[in-house]
């Protein structure tokens, strides 16, 4: 069975630059998550997706990024216009249901350098 | 607001050693409990999960965790240690089974091992 897959893996942009994440979530999981992980840290969430729904994008800087997950499957983080403190490692992960085990399966995820 | 703590950025150990990560929670009621591992290059992968019952959970690749509720701890183990062991390992908390959406992650303990 194919994990999460993301892409791309390693994106290098200049700043102002915009750039968007592409994430495949795993075939009948109905929940996707965005999380963001700087280095040294541990993920955070950005967003929540059940089904096509954005459930929770408390956490979402809305003026820069914007998310998408069209026909309930696959979905999209866009940063527009990209500032140097976004360069970090964006997750995507998903999951049967919300809490329906407790397990996030995630990506290996995308790393954005902003320079 | 919930929190978690590891305070140990990084561990060294020697191949067929013992470990113990350590994992430290603030949150007013009993949390779900989880501990997820992260190879170079790779996703967080799920380790183990402590819900309720007995409190020394067993994981997969020969992890174990045990809940002290009076400590407020989730600590990780392994009687021997591998090479392929080394990662970086993360801890995390959830209110609820039901709300594993709303993990919140420790900052991590990266695992070095030595030959």
């Amino acid at each position: 069975e194919a994990g999460v897959v993301q892409s791309p893996r390693y994106k290098i942009i200049e700043k102002k630059q915009p750039v968007a994440f592409w994430c495949n979530p795993i075939s009948g999981h109905n929940t996707l998550y965005w999380y963001l992980q700087n280095l040294g840290q541990g993920p955070e969430l950005l967003i929540r997706y059940e089904n096509e729904e954005a459930v929770d994008d408390s956490q979402l800087p809305k003026d820069r990024f914007s998310a998408e997950r069209l026909k309930g499957v696959d979905s999209t983080l866009k940063i527009q216009p990209a500032e140097l403190g976004d360069s970090a490692v964006y997750l995507c992960a998903s999951s049967l249901a919300a809490g329906s085990t407790g397990e996030l399966f995630f990506g290996e995820g995308s790393r954005l350098t902003v320079l | 607001a919930q929190s978690v703590t590891q305070p140990d950025i990084h561990i060294t150990v020697s191949e067929g050693a013992s470990l113990e990560l350590r994992c430290n929670y603030s949150y007013g009621a009993t949390p779900y409990l989880f501990w997820y591992v992260q190879s170079p290059g790779q996703g967080l992968q799920l380790l183990l999960k402590y819900f309720s019952g007995d409190t020394l959970v067993q994981g997969i690749k020969g992890f174990e965790a045990e809940f002290k509720r009076s400590q407020s701890s989730f600590n990780l183990r392994k009687p021997s240690v591998h090479w392929s062991d080394a990662a970086e390992y993360f801890c995390a908390v959830a209110p609820g089974v039901d709300s594993s959406y709303k993990l919140i992650f420790g900052s991590g303990t990266r695992l070095l091992v030595r030959p």
